[in-house]
């Protein structure tokens, strides 16, 4: 049973365009929320995170919102860049202790079109 | 959907011993399966990509003689912990790929192992 679903393999967006990722899951014992960035060839890096007491967090051009009720959060990225074009994976985890264990989407392969 | 059992969840082994890791893709064929290791933080260490049937790709800094990885199969890829240590203790992640670079991933549950 995945409990965390990326439904959008991939996602096309212009340069300078907003990119908006989705992510849903089904464990409403998840509390904390965490965006990967994946380039080929290399491991996912953490990118940004949100905790379940709050619907909004903004690192820059990156911007992760929750939405509990609907069991959904979303990765906002703009303007979108050249450099954006990767693979994204949401995670999701009970608490923020420690070293927890992640739960990983599929991911979704973002192109940035110049 | 897809979906990567990964056996066992957690382990707990006396400090000189080893420990196998199974990671396997129970309703597609995994061209290529990653190990990782989950540090603090939640950063992910990619530690070495495997293909079926040939010899693992250990990234810089993991020594391949005590992270033993064996893909001997397009379904089965199995990490091993040679000589554990303390140190070693830690959450690994193995993850699938079904087809082309890109696309496709899914995840393992994960492992948890203690070193005692």
């Amino acid at each position: 049973d995945q409990q965390v679903k990326q439904n959008s393999p991939s996602l096309s967006v212009q340069e300078g365009r907003i990119s908006i990722l989705n992510c849903d899951y089904t464990n409403s014992m998840f509390d904390y929320f965490l965006w990967y960035k994946k380039y080929p060839a290399e491991g996912p890096t953490f990118l940004i995170s949100i905790s379940s007491i709050k619907d909004k967090n903004e690192d820059g051009r990156f911007t992760v919102f929750l939405n509990k009720s609907a069991k959904h959060l979303s990765l906002h990225i703009v303007p979108s860049q050249p450099g954006d074009s990767a693979v994204y994976f949401c995670a999701a985890s009970v608490a923020n202790f420690g070293n927890e264990k992640l739960t990983f989407g599929t991911g979704t392969r973002l192109t940035i079109i110049p | 959907g897809a979906v990567v059992s990964q056996h066992p969840s957690r382990v707990i082994c006396k400090s000189g011993t080893s420990v196998k890791i199974e990671c396997r893709s129970l309703d597609f064929q995994a061209t290529t399966m990653f190990w990782y290791r989950q540090f603090p933080k939640k950063s992910l260490m990619l530690m070495a990509t495997s293909n079926e049937g040939s010899k693992a790709t250990y990234e810089q800094g993991v020594e391949k003689d005590k992270f033993l990885i064996n893909h001997a199969s397009l379904t089965l890829s199995t990490l091993t912990v040679t000589s554990a240590h303390p140190e070693d203790s830690s959450f690994y992640i193995c993850s699938a790929q079904q087809g082309a670079e890109g696309y496709g991933y899914t995840f393992g549950s994960g492992t948890r192992l203690t070193v005692v």
